[in-house]
């Protein structure tokens, strides 16, 4: 299985500024994704990081406020934009090589002031 | 689109009694089932998963099964231990890889 690992781990910031997470991944893998999980709840899905061109973004996510970078097959970026309370969370990002197994990032640990 | 829906949300057993947690899902097309262990502060971690050609996959303790007609699947631990206290996340999937999410089952295991 791959080894991912994200930066920071956690962090606060006041609202209106942007923090941006890296994910690195130790193997080249296929697909790549960004996902929330709010306290106490489930894995939301927040957009499809896609290698070398504009991330494919779920319902209710947009590129203004949570954009993506994919320059290679084993690194990806997800900045989250004009931050507010509401974007208190934690992201996790994930990787497959394909065959469907995938695994993830410890996740970053957002507060937002 | 895909959505799945999980139960029970909470789950309290006896060291040693067996726990099912069971999902069912909307997308015929879906064609991927993993189980993901999520201790607190910490990743979810991949414990077992099906695929839509088999009915049944064990792995030890832990067994998944899949009924494709009625659209739902159970996982299934036996022989609980204090070890297995976590929140459980049933997902589906299709061609796409895109994970869809249940809401969760925290399972408590009490010694």
């Amino acid at each position: 299985s791959a080894v991912i690992s994200q930066k920071p781990s956690r962090d606060i910031c006041q609202r209106g500024t942007s923090l941006t997470i890296q994910c690195q991944v130790d193997s080249q893998v296929t697909m790549m994704f960004w996902y929330r999980q709010q306290p106490g709840q489930s894995l939301t899905l927040i957009a499809t990081a896609n290698q070398g061109s504009e991330a494919t973004y779920e319902s209710g996510f947009v590129i203004d406020k949570f954009p993506i970078s994919r320059p290679n097959l084993t690194f990806s970026t997800l900045t989250v934009s004009n931050m507010s309370p509401e974007d208190s969370s934690i992201y996790l990002c994930s990787a497959t090589s394909g065959g469907a197994e995938q695994f993830f990032g410890p996740g970053t640990r957002l507060t937002v002031l | 689109g895909e959505n799945v829906e999980q139960h029970p949300s909470t789950l309290s057993v006896q060291e040693g009694d067996s726990a099912v947690i069971k999902c069912t899902y909307s997308d015929s097309a879906s064609n991927y089932f993993p189980w993901y262990k999520q201790e607190l502060g910490k990743r979810p971690q991949l414990i077992i998963d099906i695929r839509s050609n088999v009915g049944e996959k064990k792995d030890q303790r832990i067994a998944v099964t899949l009924n494709k007609t009625a659209k739902h699947f159970s996982l299934h631990i036996t022989e609980t231990q204090p070890e297995d206290s976590a929140v459980y996340f049933c997902a589906a999937t299709t061609n796409t890889d895109k994970l869809i999410f249940g809401t969760g089952t925290r399972l408590q295991v009490f010694p």
